[in-house]
């Protein structure tokens, strides 16, 4: 029941920047901040981005986001090996009583 | 440092009810919301609902018609009950925390666990 739509895929090698983005509508990303979380297989999600471009303490500055009209945007630079993983955008959605709702994730590899 | 850990039955059959339960350790339990999202196996996350140390509950609502969470304050515990089950219900499910700001990061994470509904 995914409102917000992300590329299944993304790819680069060591060091280049790759770019996800997020998708949603006036009712979720349009009128509230976006979230990113990173998850690898086997374990549970970790928050990487919050309020659209916030970095929780201990996330390396090369992960960065940004949000522009009912769009999202995840970015790694330099990226490095271990940066392979899915990622999520998320965000609260006003219609109805209001829920959470995420995107359809990404998985970044490395090449 | 804020610990969550969870847990509860592994292995169901349809029509089932299934329980899970996440206990929160370390940093304040009642100035929070608290979630459940699960993730079928394969697949992508979907917000299952909230709740706060009042009782207070947001559902996601494609399930609220089987979602019930509830609260024990005096033990800083949250709960998931999801009733009828079928095998469409099958993932791991996670416990987290509703981090301050409008944006409602999901900040600490529950380990996660797999429910399997099967006949």
């Amino acid at each position: 029941q995914s409102v917000l739509t992300q590329p299944p895929s993304a790819s680069g090698t060591p060091g280049q920047r790759v770019t996800i983005s997020c998708s949603g509508s006036s009712s979720n990303i349009g009128s509230n901040a976006v979230n990113w979380y990173q998850q690898f297989p086997g374990t549970a999600p970790k928050l990487l981005i919050y309020s659209n471009n916030q970095r929780p303490s201990g996330v390396p500055d090369r992960f960065s986001g940004s949000k522009s009209g009912t769009s999202a945007s995840l970015a790694i630079s330099g990226l490095q090996s271990e940066d392979e993983a899915d990622y999520y955008c998320a965000a609260w959605d006003d219609s109805l009583n209001g829920f959470y709702v995420f995107g359809t994730g990404t998985k970044v590899t490395v090449l | 440092q804020v610990q969550l850990q969870q847990w509860g039955a592994g292995l169901l059959k349809p029509s089932e009810t299934l329980s899970l339960t996440c206990a929160v350790y370390g940093g304040s339990f009642s100035g929070y919301y608290w979630s459940w999202i699960r993730q079928p196996p394969g697949k992508g996350l979907e917000w299952i609902g909230e709740v706060n140390h009042s009782g207070n509950t947001n559902y996601n609502p494609s399930l609220k018609s089987r979602v019930t969470i509830s609260v024990d304050t005096s033990k800083n515990q949250l709960s998931l009950k999801l009733s009828s089950v079928t095998v469409a219900d099958t993932a791991v499910f996670y416990c987290a925390r509703v981090g301050v700001g409008a944006a409602r990061p999901l900040d600490y994470w529950g380990q996660g666990t797999l429910v399997t509904v099967s006949s």
